[in-house]
């Protein structure tokens, strides 16, 4: 167990809906990244949360966004659904600012889209 | 941005062979490559890394060598058992925020 805790572990929605999903860090970690894992693209990094800020972006879309709050969890929105949205979304967190080197990822969520 | 290729795709060994999966990377500001190995339903997990200033490391039947002349690092595992076989994984970063993962290696370990 990573002590990093993503929910639902699974999600099956319509195209056109939106969904939140939820990461609690690890006790004392105050960095969050979000990355999907999806089968033609693998695993890519999405965005990073430093403290409640917003730090870096990577391929994610318009319609997806995120927020870190006080409690340090973080939450991933996705909007708009589209069957090609269907992957597995992993956050990891880490004590430090960019920090990937440290991080450890939870077990993950699994979107299905239909 | 970083490209990060693994080879191969799938890999079958008998239990007690060794196993050995390469990877390359373009980008050379990169510093830190990780492993991780992912089971079934679960996130990827850290098994092994190496800084730049390394050439090898090892840890117990793992191993990983980096060239960085080349841009390439492999990871050996030797004496494979079934609990060894899962989806690995290679990465490449700059030690920031971001990891370029490859995109993965099958490995099926045979009793």
């Amino acid at each position: 167990d990573s002590g990093v805790t993503q929910t639902p572990k699974h999600l099956i929605t319509a195209t056109g809906q939106r969904v939140t999903l939820r990461c609690s860090p690890r006790s004392g970690d105050l960095s969050v990244y979000w990355y999907q894992q999806s089968l033609d693209q693998g695993l890519q990094f999405l965005i990073h949360y430093y403290n409640g800020e917003e730090r870096a972006k990577g391929n994610i879309l318009e319609r997806f966004s995120a927020q870190q709050f006080p409690d340090l969890h973080s939450e991933l929105n996705l909007s708009s659904l589209e069957l090609g949205d269907s992957a597995l979304y992993f956050c990891a967190s880490s004590p430090r600012d960019r920090a990937i080197t440290e991080a450890f990822f939870g077990q993950g969520t699994r979107l299905t889209v239909v | 941005g970083e490209n990060v290729e693994q080879h191969p795709s799938t890999l079958s060994v008998q239990e007690g062979d060794s196993a050995v999966i390469k990877c390359t990377y373009s980008d050379s500001a990169s510093n830190y490559f990780p492993w991780y190995k992912q089971e079934l339903g679960k996130g990827p997990q850290l098994i092994i890394d190496i800084r730049s200033n390394v050439g090898e490391k090892k840890d117990q039947r793992i191993a990983v060598t980096l060239n960085k002349t080349a841009k390439h690092f492999s990871l050996h595992i030797t004496e494979t058992q079934p609990e060894d076989s899962a989806v690995y994984f290679c990465a490449a970063s700059k030690g920031d925020y971001k990891l370029s993962f490859g995109a993965g290696t099958t490995v099926t370990v045979r009793a």
